[in-house]
Formats: structure tokens, sequence, C-alpha cells
């Protein structure tokens, strides 16, 4: 049972370039998110999911996307990367609302 | 802006003594959770309280939620040196498990 597995865990890219982070998790949960965690800010929620199919905006939503097209995959993509957008960023996921989430290891992500 | 806030932002004590952390949060809430990070790794859930409920314990800690004051605490009693890590509240509303966290209380613990 691997739980959450985010890939890559470390990524360096130039302004400008796309890529995707890559989310799996092998618990069939129905939710998953995604967050950035950047000093002094604690974490911020990008996007969530509460099933395959469905996503909605979190509190930083521009500059990424996301889909759900099956139960196990989260990819966020980063359409034309900023410096701005250089944090760490988890990803995690929960099987309903009376447990908490489990996080991945996080990706860490510099934009130069 | 982000729905909870810690307090203090930082604390240090002695191994065995309590440590109380403090998270205030903005709007009404289905549930408020607790979550552990040992610096560079992910979180971990440590409790998670409903709206309905007003004390919860697990372990060594012991977290209350106080819905009039839209607060919580987090005690850790018989503090560890293994404890030292960031805590951070997180609360979700509305349904449909958008949780959002606060800035989180980095606590280190001295043997």
């Amino acid at each position: 049972n691997a739980g959450v597995t985010q890939t890559p865990k470390f990524q360096v890219l130039k302004t400008g370039q796309s890529m995707t982070l890559q989310c799996a998790q092998d618990m069939n949960h129905e939710y998953m998110s995604w967050y950035r965690q950047d000093p002094g800010m604690g974490l911020r929620l990008i996007h969530y999911s509460v099933g395959a199919g469905i996503t909605d905006q979190g509190e930083v939503p521009n500059g990424y996307n996301v889909s759900r097209s099956t139960t196990e995959d989260f990819p966020l993509r980063l359409l034309s990367a900023a410096p701005s957008q250089t944090s760490v960023y988890f990803c995690a996921s929960s099987s309903d609302r009376s447990y908490g989430y489990t996080f991945g290891s996080g990706t860490r992500l510099t934009v130069v | 802006s982000q729905q909870g806030e810690e307090d203090p932002q930082a604390l240090s004590i002695q191994e065995g003594e309590n440590a109380t952390m403090n998270c205030s949060y903005k709007t009404s809430i289905n549930n408020l959770q607790w979550y552990r990070q040992n610096s560079g790794r992910g979180l971990v859930h440590l409790i998670l309280i409903r709206s309905n409920e007003r004390e919860k314990h697990s372990g060594r800690l012991r977290v209350t939620l106080d819905t009039s004051k839209k607060s919580s605490s987090l005690l850790i009693t018989a503090s560890r040196a293994a404890d030292t890590a960031s805590y951070f509240c997180a609360t979700e509303k509305g349904g449909y498990q958008k949780v959002t966290f606060g800035t989180g209380t980095k606590l280190q613990v001295i043997p």
C-alpha cells in the first residue's frame, strides 16, 4: 500500500515552460487536493476534486490546471511557469469527511 | 486570505512540559483538523473534531473546539523531543472536503 505518490520530487523549470506534477493514490479515495507551501504562508489550496470528473478551484488556482479522469490520479499542470510558482507542492487524498487527508511527500519546484 | 491562524507562531518548551497551540478561524465550519509536519516532510493527520463536538482526545493529544469563539486549541501533554515539528490547523466548510490551512505553529521541544 503506497499511499499518495508524487513525482517528481524535485524539478527546475525555466520561466515560460510548462509541466505536469503527478499525483497517484492507491487507497480508492474520492477526495483529492493540491496545495502549495511557501515560507511563512502555511499551505494554500490550489484545486481540489470530489471524485472522478469533478474538480473545483481553491484559494490560489491561477496559473494551474487540473483534471481527474480516474479515481487514482490527479495531475497538476503548470501552464507557463513563473518564478512566483517556486514552491513545495503537496497532493493529498481522503476517503470522506470524517477523516483527514493523507499527504504525499511533496514536489519541490524551482522556476528560474 | 487563509481561513485559520495559529498562535503562537513559535513555541519552545522543555521535554516533559505541556504544549498548547491555538487556532482561530473566520467562518462557520463542518470540522477542524490538526496536522503535524516534520521538517521537509509531508503533513501527517493527527485529529479531526466535528463542529458539534467540544473536545476530543487521542493519546497525548487533546483538542477543544469553541464554535462561538471560532477557535480551537491543541494540547500536547508530557512533550517529547520527537514532538518537535510544525503544527497546522485546517478547517473544512461547505462540504466536499475543501480544506484550508492556517499558517502553523513551530514547536521546539528541548531535551
